[in-house]
């Protein structure tokens, strides 16, 4: 079965600093991952997606990610921290791309002045 | 750019009562999803629909629940006779293939059982 497990129900980090968080998958297969970004009151928006093709990953808004086989993770990161990122970020696993995701238990960013 | 509507935003609902909640997605997605998030846990998948038809669906979604697509453009979430445990935020979430195209969520409806 597949799983997620995120690193850190909370994140906190200064404006303008390094934002890192953690994701680390089981699959028995090849998976698709996924990053998306939940904002207060609104919808999962997708961040980023990775299918097997470049282990680095960009996505909207300056983030980006990496699949490591050999960790079984997809960090997701960006150099400098807004306060516009502040909000709850879930990453998610399937093992094809017509499986439903599996989900993390999310990791809420905030942004400090 | 199209979006996921769902509505309403919050439901309120005593327990036993049945509620439905309500979903446009994509007008040329093919593929529907219902997921739910209770306060503090994981985004949980319930259900997939295609072709007027459940795809696949989770241990969660069982007899209490139903899913239809009465029209061309309304996909809806029943729930028969509604629990405590059932109070959550639930999201619709469609998707234009079933490839790798990302899945679009709504906004969300959150059901509070009292």
């Amino acid at each position: 079965a597949q799983s997620v497990t995120q690193l850190g129900s909370h994140v906190s980090v200064s404006e303008g600093a390094l934002v890192l968080l953690r994701c680390n998958y089981s699959s028995s297969v090849p998976p698709y991952l996924f990053w998306y970004v939940q904002y207060p009151n609104q919808g999962l928006q997708l961040l980023l997606k990775y299918t097997s093709a470049a282990t680095l990953v960009k996505g909207i808004n300056g983030f980006e990610a990496e699949f490591k086989k050999s960790e079984t993770s997809f960090h997701l990161t960006k150099p400098s921290a807004h306060m516009s990122d502040a909000a709850e970020y879930f990453c998610a696993v399937s093992p094809s791309g017509n499986t439903p995701l599996v989900f993390g238990k999310g990791t809420r960013l905030s942004v400090i002045a | 750019e199209p979006e996921v509507t769902q509505t309403p935003s919050h439901q309120v609902t005593q327990m036993g009562q049945e509620v439905i909640l309500r979903c446009v997605p994509i007008s040329n997605h093919l593929y529907f999803y219902w997921y739910r998030q209770i306060l503090g846990q994981k985004v949980e998948f319930l259900v997939s629909f295609y072709n007027n038809e459940i795809s696949e669906k989770s241990e969660i979604f069982d007899d209490q629940f139903s899913v239809e697509r009465p029209d061309g453009s309304n996909f809806t979430l029943k729930i028969r006779s509604t629990k405590l445990e059932d109070s959550a935020m639930y999201f619709c979430a469609s998707r234009w293939d079933r490839d790798n195209s990302p899945l679009h969520f709504g906004n969300g409806t959150r059901l509070t059982v009292t």
